[in-house]
């Protein structure tokens, strides 16, 4: 079965202070995909990054940087600098390879609350 | 190009009554889904739709809960005979046809059902 851990409930720092969202994932598939989402406190979902499974390398987007590691079945999101506007819930998810009519179904961790405090 | 856009965003109902949840997929998106978020918990896959079909349900609950997505219109969540455990936000996201991207989920801003 499909399953995502993020054990960190809650998180507080001060700014400017790195932060790292920590993720774990169980499937059985050998394709799948993992993402994060931020939910602000106003409370849509914001798309921040896919990630295929047959693609470890690293990424970075301004601040924002994931770390996929397969053998740890791992992807952890760190934001370098926090800033007070990156205060919210993230939410990882995985889902499998949409093939032979598959769906695309998302499995959501419970989301880790970032409070970045000024 | 408009994001997904659900309405209303919030929806107060009293037990018993019928709630109508409604979701326009960003233009050129064929693809539907409905997830729940009960209070302090993540999201919840409910229902995955195409036009005129529903391809996966199996996170609805037996009763009470059905779904749609006709040919013209934006896609529709109905809950019959609301309870106060209905209460919860009800988020839409669509994804493009295409396989490249179809894995991309984009969320609407959701619909807070409150029960009374």
């Amino acid at each position: 079965a499909q399953k995502v851990t993020q054990a960190q409930t809650e998180i507080s720092v001060v700014e400017k202070e790195d932060v790292t969202l920590d993720c774990v994932y169980e499937t059985r598939d050998t394709t799948y995909y993992l993402f994060w989402y931020k939910q602000p406190p106003s409370g849509e979902l914001v798309f921040l990054i896919r990630r295929n499974s047959f693609d470890e390398q690293n990424e970075i987007s301004g601040r924002y940087s994931w770390n996929f590691q397969k053998s740890t079945s791992s992807f952890n999101f760190t934001i370098t600098a926090s800033q007070v506007v990156d205060s919210a819930v993230y939410f990882c998810a995985l889902s499998e390879a949409n093939y032979g009519g598959a769906t695309n179904k998302l499995i959501f961790g419970t989301g880790t609350l970032l409070a970045v405090q000024p | 190009n408009a994001g997904v856009m659900q309405n209303p965003r919030h929806l107060v109902r009293r037990r018993g009554q019928e709630a109508r949840l409604r979701c326009s997929p960003m233009k050129g998106h064929s693809h539907v889904y409905w997830y729940r978020q009960l209070p302090e918990e993540g999201l919840k896959f409910m229902v995955y739709l195409q036009k005129e079909n529903i391809i996966d349900e199996s996170g609805m609950p037996k009763e009470r809960f059905s779904a749609e997505f006709p040919k013209e219109g934006p896609s529709i969540l109905r809950i019959q005979q609301v309870v106060r455990g209905d209460s919860a936000a009800y988020f839409c996201a669509s994804s493009p046809p295409s396989t490249e991207d179809q894995e991309t989920q984009y969320f609407g801003p959701g619909t807070r059902l409150l029960v009374l």
